[in-house]
C-alpha cells in the first residue's frame, strides 16, 4: 500500500527551465491536491482536482499547470522555473472533499538558481 | 482574508496536556473541522477530524462548540515527540469556487 508517491524527492533547477513533478496515489482517491511550502510557512494551495479530467486554480495558481488524465496521477508543472519557486511541493490525496482528511506525498524539494 | 486563525506558538513541558485552538468564523454548513500535524521535511499527517460536538481517537480530541466557530485540539500528555507544527483546515471561498485551505499553523514546543 504505497499511498501518494511524489517524484523526484529532490530537484534543482535554473532559471527558465521546466520540469513536471509527479504525483500518483493507489487509493483510487477522487481528490488530488498540490501545495507548495515556503521555509517556516504553512501550505498553499496551488491546483486541485475533483476527478480526472476536471481541475481548479487554488490559492497560487500562477506560473503553474496540472492535468488530471486517469484517477491515480496528478502531475505539476512549471513552465518557466523563477527563484520565487523554490519550495517543497506537496501532493495529497482524499476520498471526499475534506471528510476523511488528505493523505500526503514525501514532498519533492525545489530549489530554483 | 485568513480563513482560520491559530497561535503562532506554544510551549508545554512533557507530560502536560495541551489545548491548540483554531478560530473559523466563517465556517461553512458543511465544512468539517480536520487538524494535521507536521514534522520537519515531512507531510503533514491527518490527526483527528470533527464536525460538531466532541471527538476522540487514540492520540487526540476534538472538541467543537455549538456554533462551531472555533475548536480546540487536546493532546493528553505530551512528549517530547508531539514538538511539531499543527494545522486547522477548514474550506473558504476562493474565486467564486469552494477551496480548502490550511491556516498559518501553531508551533508547538514540548520541553523536558
Amino acid at each position: 500500500n504505497a499511498g501518494v508517491t511524489q517524484t523526484p524527492k529532490f530537484r534543482i533547477l535554473k532559471i527558465g527551465q521546466s520540469m513536471t513533478l509527479q504525483c500518483t496515489q493507489d487509493m483510487n482517491h477522487n481528490y488530488m491536491y498540490w501545495y507548495r511550502q515556503d521555509p517556516g510557512m504553512g501550505l498553499k494551495l496551488i491546483y486541485y482536482s475533483v476527478g480526472a479530467g476536471i481541475t481548479d486554480k487554488g490559492e497560487v495558481p500562477n506560473g503553474y499547470n496540472v492535468s488530471r488524465s486517469t484517477t491515480e496521477d496528478f502531475p505539476l508543472r512549471l513552465e518557466l522555473a523563477a527563484p520565487s519557486q523554490t519550495s517543497v511541493y506537496f501532493c495529497a490525496s482524499s476520498y471526499s472533499k475534506g471528510e476523511g482528511g488528505y493523505t500526503f506525498g514525501s514532498g519533492t524539494r525545489l530549489t530554483v538558481v | 482574508l485568513a480563513k482560520t486563525t491559530q497561535p503562532i506558538s506554544m510551549d508545554s513541558y512533557e507530560g502536560q496536556e495541551v489545548n491548540i485552538t483554531c478560530s473559523h468564523n466563517n465556517i461553512a454548513t458543511n465544512d468539517y473541522i480536520t487538524w494535521y500535524q507536521q514534522f520537519p521535511s515531512q507531510g503533514p499527517r491527518f490527526i483527528i477530524q470533527g464536525y460538531k460536538t466532541k471527538v476522540t481517537n487514540e492520540v487526540a480530541s476534538l472538541f467543537i462548540p455549538a456554533d462551531r466557530k472555533s475548536s480546540t485540539l487536546s493532546l493528553p500528555r505530551v512528549s517530547l515527540s508531539d514538538t511539531a507544527v499543527y494545522y486547522c483546515l477548514v474550506g473558504a471561498w476562493m474565486d467564486s469556487s469552494y477551496k480548502l485551505i490550511f491556516g498559518s499553523g501553531t508551533r508547538l514546543l514540548v520541553r523536558p
